[in-house]
């Protein structure tokens, strides 16, 4: 059963735009969303993350908005860059119990010069 | 330098054989996970450990198994009973924050 559903699986933007990457969750005990990106042959660095207690949050060109009622949160990168080419997941956990991340399928993104 | 090490990076296993994938963490967690990641599945939990001596099952698994003798190392061991077990495989760590930290992975294939 997938929890944590993401799109695009692909996403192809040119420098300077906006990239926007989708997720969608089910289980309502999620109370922690974090953003994870990853180059090729490397292991996921943390983005950015929130909880659901707020509605958006941003970190530089990062930003992400959360709605609770619809079960979705999505990442926003302003003004693209080449360098942000890399693979996206979205993720969720619950503070409490094992407080393993559930992992989306990931997004990947290729920013073109 | 404090993080997660993996080892070895690149691993080549004939059927049959089991191997064993290392992790050692110098970020003082208790928390310690292991996720595999397949193209176009994200990452999916194998086993995960919030204390020395104490593991549990993930999602997917049945065809390893697990040790935590020592807060700092999370041996994960491939058997042959794992069907399909060419992988890139990620070892963590979670300090009380819930942050993830992720070590560079082990890339296995089975010949």
């Amino acid at each position: 059963q997938q929890q944590v559903k993401q799109s695009p699986q692909s996403l192809i933007v040119q420098k300077g735009g906006i990239s926007i990457i989708n997720c969608a969750y089910e289980n309502t005990a999620f109370d922690y969303f974090p953003w994870y990106q990853q180059f090729p042959g490397k292991g996921p660095a943390l983005l950015i993350a929130i909880r659901p207690d707020v509605s958006e949050k941003k970190e530089g060109r990062f930003t992400i908005s959360f709605n609770k009622s619809a079960k979705q949160f999505s990442l926003h990168i302003m003004d693209s860059q080449p360098g942000d080419s890399a693979t996206y997941f979205c993720a969720a956990s619950i503070r409490t119990g094992r407080r393993a991340l559930t992992f989306g399928s990931g997004t990947r993104l290729q920013v073109q010069p | 330098d404090g993080g997660i090490t993996q080892s070895p990076k690149y691993l080549f296993r004939k059927e049959g054989q089991n191997v064993t994938l290392s992790c050692e963490q110098n970020l003082n967690h208790d928390a310690m996970y292991w996720y595999r990641q397949d193209p176009g599945q994200g990452l999916r939990l194998i086993y995960y450990s919030q204390i020395v001596n104490d593991f549990q099952k993930g999602d997917i698994a049945e065809g390893y198994s697990v040790s935590r003798e020592k807060k700092e190392s999370f041996p994960l061991t491939v058997t042959s009973a794992q069907k399909n077990p060419t992988a890139f495989y990620l070892c963590a760590s979670a300090g009380g924050g819930g942050e993830l930290f992720f070590g560079e992975g082990s890339r296995l294939t089975v010949l």
